[in-house]
């Protein structure tokens, strides 16, 4: 199945300070999506994108489309303490029957801690 | 309203048990899912029923049974399961299932088969 590559694994840093984090494919994708998930919860959908050099933003969340449609990127400015959680993308390859029919593909996560 | 609820919030069963969990979106989503998630993983697809028909199933042991008895309710009935099956189990839906459709996550159930 699709590999997606997410980086980095795990982040700790002061509150205040900006996060970033992406996602890498091996293949062609037409849909991105980043969700946070807090423990014990099902993950929340936080942004969408659906086209290369898409630039969304959701608060003090920004997530961009990569030109290569391969990647996407996902930052977090002025980090709070409820930021806390972990950071999933997802995605759908370009011609992937799977993904017609349903199926998302996961990264494995960022572990995002942040200290006050 | 953009909420999927899931019942129950935690179930506790032996292998011989047979229970179900419950899924509910008003949405008007076409398309539901069910994931199955461990600690700190990614959720892995489970089944995905769309317009109330099953799309995919992927190689799921059959002692998970889903149904889906109308466009907004989705089951899954257990049956004999194993310890390694506890994990938390996670519903979706989108408005469809193709591509340009954001999956809404439900809170999940925290399942522990002893």
């Amino acid at each position: 199945g699709q590999q997606l590559n997410q980086s980095p694994q795990s982040m700790f840093i002061q509150e205040g300070e900006d996060v970033s984090m992406n996602c890498t494919s091996s293949s062609i994708f037409n849909t991105w999506l980043w969700y946070k998930q807090d423990p014990g919860e099902g993950p929340v959908l936080l942004i969408a994108l659906y086209k290369a050099g898409e630039l969304t933003s959701n608060g003090r969340l920004t997530a961009q489309f990569g030109i290569t449609r391969k990647d996407s990127f996902l930052n977090i400015s002025a980090s709070i303490p409820s930021d806390v959680g972990i950071y999933f993308c997802a995605g759908k390859p370009v011609r992937d029957r799977g993904s017609t029919l349903g199926r998302l593909y996961f990264g494995r996560g960022t572990q995002l801690t942040v200290w006050p | 309203d953009t909420e999927v609820t899931q019942t129950p919030k935690h179930l506790v069963m032996g292998m011989t048990n047979k229970k179900s969990l419950k899924c509910e979106q008003h949405m008007g989503h076409r398309a539901m899912y069910w994931y199955k998630q461990k600690a700190k993983k990614p959720p892995e697809l489970m089944f995905v029923y769309s317009y109330e028909k099953l799309s995919i199933n992927e190689s799921v042991p059959s002692r998970f049974s889903p149904e889906c008895p109308n466009s907004s309710l989705l089951n899954l009935h257990l049956h004999a399961l194993q310890p390694e099956d506890s994990a938390l189990y996670l519903c979706a839906s989108s408005e469809l299932a193709g591509r340009r459709n954001e999956q809404f996550f439900g809170p999940g159930t925290r399942l522990t088969v002893l």
